[in-house]
């Protein structure tokens, strides 16, 4: 079993829509957690963290963290073309340890 | 604020040689960690420095290794180069253990 799981994709959505990105992980001790953004040829961006249980909101972007259920979510609202791109989530487990685990991404296209 | 910075951009090495990255942080940060993206893959964590100090490594031979600068910047070298090792090298910094930002990466190309 992988330690962070997402679905590759594609995942399209057209434009305006809501795109939702789902992870989960194997590791119960994770205590943060982080979405960043890839474009094709390019290096991360970082788009969000989440530390603790509940939603996470930062403009058109919402982050989702249910620790129980070990799921850690994205939201994009009102989807745009620019945000086509693979979307990594990246898990950090204690204590001290500051290596980022990635999931494989998943490969968002918004059709315009 | 200047981001996270990464020499060369590109690379082209063949098999048996050395190489040698280089990483300046972003300003202030003092912790530099280097990553492996190599198609198929995905994103392996190397190499994790704090204060001149190597604090952790991924699972990788010992043939990759690096050190950190007193200026925090810090060099990635990979010796005895396999084909397997072309992949982008990321380096990403932090002021602690708080979020990790990434530079543009080098593209380490083994002939």
């Amino acid at each position: 079993q992988k330690e962070v799981e997402q679905n590759s994709g594609p995942l399209s959505v057209p434009e305006g829509a809501i795109a939702s990105l789902n992870c989960t992980y194997s590791d119960r001790g994770s205590q943060s957690f982080f979405w960043y953004r890839q474009y094709s040829g390019k290096s991360p961006e970082l788009i969000m963290s989440i530390y603790s249980n509940g939603d996470k909101e930062d403009g058109r972007f919402t982050a989702q963290l249910n620790k129980a259920s070990q799921y850690v979510s994205l939201l994009i609202r009102d989807s745009q073309p620019s945000d086509s791109a693979t979307y990594l989530c990246a898990v950090r487990n204690p204590p001290g340890r500051r290596a980022l685990t990635f999931g494989s991404g998943t490969r968002l296209q918004v059709q315009p | 604020e200047a981001g996270v910075t990464q020499s060369p951009t590109h690379l082209i090495k063949t098999r048996g040689q050395q190489a040698t990255l280089r990483c300046s942080p972003i300003s202030g940060h003092t912790s530099v960690y280097w990553y492996q993206q190599a198609l198929g893959l995905g994103l392996q964590f190397l190499l994790w420095y704090d204060e001149g100090e190597e604090r952790n490594r991924g699972n990788f031979p010992p043939r990759f290794s690096g050190r950190q600068f007193p200026n925090y910047s810090s060099e990635l070298n990979v010796n005895a180069l396999e084909l397997e090792d072309s992949a982008l090298y990321l380096c990403a910094s932090s002021l602690g253990a708080a979020e990790q930002f990434f530079g543009p990466g080098t593209r380490l190309t083994v002939l």
